[in-house]
């Protein structure tokens, strides 16, 4: 059983440009969480959502950043206008359901803004 | 979500047992204790996770204390390959915005030879 898959895994973009982050949950799994990473510094939410709905985009901001997890098809995390400080390691984790479902994650995409 | 103490770093012998402490003196009656660990910036790592009682599984135990105010992960024989930041997060169990895990700044576990 594959787990959670993200891709790319290292994406570089320069300031304005967009950066599209796809996570596939594991097999079964109908639930997906994003988490960013800044450097030095620990995993925040960003953002929950179930197969077409967003549960809870509390920890996103409220700016530049979406996510949608369609019908069929990945979980996409899209950043319009790059800028520097968008530069993070941002993972994705998958559970069957939510409340205390365990959250399985991705290896994460880093992203670069040059 | 209850919030959760733990030391910043400690380190272990290879071949002993790793002993990582966790305060969480305002859990809930309905939070959970869960166990995460990051390798060198690779995706977080599900160990295991309790409410009550005391959890065994392949990869490690979980005590936790009668009251519920501190836990214990315990890595029977740590190895090399244990060096990780080890996060312990306390999750109500329910579903909506309560789903999402907060992650402290852990506890930076060094196994040395």
């Amino acid at each position: 059983n594959a787990g959670v898959m993200q891709n790319p895994r290292h994406l570089v973009r320069r300031r304005g440009q967009e950066a599209r982050l796809r996570c596939s949950p594991m097999k079964g799994h109908s639930h997906v969480y994003w988490y960013r990473q800044l450097p030095e510094e620990g995993l925040k939410f960003m953002v929950y959502l179930q197969k077409e709905n967003i549960i809870d985009e509390s920890g996103m901001p409220k700016e530049r950043f979406s996510a949608e997890f369609p019908k069929e098809g990945p979980s996409i995390l899209r950043i319009q206008q790059v800028v520097r400080g968008d530069s993070a390691a941002y993972f994705c984790a998958s559970s069957q359901s939510g409340a205390v479902e365990t959250q399985y994650f991705g290896p994460g995409t880093r992203l670069l803004v040059l | 979500d209850a919030k959760t103490t733990q030391p910043p770093s400690m380190d272990c012998a290879e071949g002993r047992a790793a002993n990582l402490p966790c305060n969480h003196s305002t859990i809930s009656g309905n939070e959970y204790v869960y166990w995460y660990r990051q390798i060198h910036s690779q995706g977080p790592q599900y160990i295991i996770h309790g409410l009550k009682n005391n959890e065994t599984n392949e990869m490690a135990s979980l005590i936790i204390t009668e009251d519920r105010k501190s836990s214990t992960l315990i890595l029977p024989h740590a190895t090399l390959r244990d060096t990780a930041v080890y996060y312990c997060i306390v999750r109500a169990a329910n579903t909506g915005t309560a789903s999402k895990l907060t992650f402290g700044t852990g506890t930076r576990l060094q196994v040395t030879l």
